[in-house]
């Protein structure tokens, strides 16, 4: 079966620190891939999306990801974090072969920013 | 455009009742999706409708079932509730998309908090 993998379970960084999320995915095939944030108290909200094309993907409040299809990775970047991106971050998979798929998420990564 | 709304926002129900959510898509999503999300598993399919057609389960015991109306508005029911029942239901709503050029995204909606004492 299919899965997706985040590496960090809690992530804490002070104010201006570099960001980097980790997310693996176990499907060979086709995938479109998410990276998903959900804010304390808020529901999720899409920050940014891979469908094809250019692998790195610049999503919204200066985050980016970058898909390496030989890693089988999707990984989230930010250069300079802000108290207010303490958040939990989920990353999320669907296939694109067959009938219409559904999302696999991670178990997200918490992140900290201390201001 | 008006988000992804579901009611009620929190539900307390015991152990062996029924429970009703209901979801409201975005304007012209067809494609909603239900997850639970728990802190234990995180964020799991439940099931897929799109023109009030289940396309897609995910691997829930037959308690849980949904439905979807004319109107794209959804619904999902958990019959004899479980302790571990509990948790936050989410609803998703989505263009149509295709194998073969991808999928949009999902909007999700505040959620359903349900919790089953």
């Amino acid at each position: 079966a299919q899965s997706v993998s985040q590496h960090n379970h809690h992530v804490i960084l002070s104010e201006a620190a570099s960001l980097e999320l980790g997310c693996n995915y176990s499907y060979g095939g086709t995938v479109n891939l998410f990276w998903y944030v959900q804010y304390p108290g808020q529901h999720l909200q899409l920050l940014l999306k891979y469908f094809s094309g250019d692998p790195l993907v610049k999503g919204i409040k200066g985050f980016e990801a970058e898909f390496i299809k030989s890693k089988f990775s999707f990984n989230l970047r930010k250069p300079s974090v802000q108290w207010s991106d303490t958040a939990e971050y989920f990353c999320a998979v669907i296939r694109t072969g067959g009938s219409q798929g559904n999302l696999i998420f991670g178990k997200g990564t918490k992140l900290s920013v201390k201001p | 455009k008006a988000g992804v709304t579901q009611t009620p926002r929190y539900l307390i129900k015991t152990r062996g009742q029924q429970v009703t959510l209901s979801c409201s898509p975005i304007s012209g999503h067809r494609s909603v999706s239900w997850y639970q999300q728990t802190p234990g598993q995180g964020l799991q399919f439940l099931f897929e409708y799109f023109s009030e057609t289940q396309r897609n389960k995910g691997n829930f015991p037959g308690r849980f079932s949904g439905r979807q109306f004319s109107n794209s508005r959804s619904e999902m029911n958990v019959s004899t509730l479980e302790l571990g029942d509990s948790a936050l239901y989410l609803c998703a709503s989505s263009l149509e998309g295709s194998a073969e050029y991808g999928y949009y995204e999902q909007y999700f909606g505040p959620g359903t908090r349900l919790t089953v004492t």
